[in-house]
């Protein structure tokens, strides 16, 4: 079955690092994402870690991959007030239908 | 990336009437997709536009209620007919980009047409 499931809030210290994690059913997914959403805007692609990789690293963002647990995670270093957002995960199982997490907010305490 | 731009941005409408959303992109992409993100939701796919026949629909949307035209490859509309307040969402348009070493891994999102229906 297609279900992606996220905690729904975290709250961190600004300069402290967020990890944010994401569970996934299909493990046919090549890809999976994550997106970012701030207040009143679209969806924003941060990331993506294909399916035969470990981790990727991207500035401050590390993504982690646990493909025997389906455990996918997001590591922002430095959190900084502007990475204040909703950030979803995301797997395509098939086609190019993206199935949605529900979303983590992230919210960064001063 | 893709530049894409949706209009209108947001809207308020009654009940019963249609609205028809704008989803324009900078370059032209094979695929593009509707999705829709009700209040405090996560995002679900309506459909998929294609160009030059009719849209795909995901269970639970028919055409009747979300006629989807894709004239190019570069524009695509979605009507949300007939509106009820259990339409009010957020209604965003993607792409979908060759990238990596597969094609169409990355998808881009529209900023959203927020939809309100009193």
């Amino acid at each position: 079955g297609e279900d992606v499931e996220q905690s729904l809030f975290l709250s961190v210290r600004e300069g402290d690092s967020s990890v944010i994690n994401c569970t996934y059913t299909d493990s046919s997914s090549t890809y999976l994402y994550w997106y970012k959403q701030e207040p009143g805007a679209g969806l924003q692609l941060l990331t993506y870690i294909f399916s035969n990789m470990d981790m990727k690293q991207d500035q401050r963002l590390t993504v982690l991959l646990n493909k025997k647990d389906k455990h996918l995670s997001l590591r922002i270093a430095d959190t900084q007030t502007g990475d204040s957002a909703i950030y979803f995960c995301a797997e395509i199982p098939r086609g190019y239908k993206l199935i949605f997490g529900s979303g983590t907010r992230l919210l960064v305490r001063p | 990336s893709a530049v894409i731009s949706q209009k209108p941005s947001r809207d308020i409408c009654q009940r019963g009437t249609s609205l028809t959303i704008q989803c324009q992109v900078d370059s032209q992409v094979t695929m593009m997709f509707w999705y829709r993100q009700q209040p405090g939701q996560s995002l679900t796919l309506i459909a998929t536009a294609n160009q030059g026949s009719e849209a795909t629909y995901e269970s639970g949307f028919v055409i009747d209620k979300f006629p989807i035209s894709r004239p190019n490859l570069t524009f695509s509309t979605l009507t949300v007919s007939n509106m009820s307040p259990e339409d009010s969402s957020i209604y965003l348009c993607s792409v979908a980009l060759a990238g990596g070493k597969s094609s169409y891994n990355e998808q881009f999102f529209g900023p959203g047409t927020r939809l309100t229906v009193l």
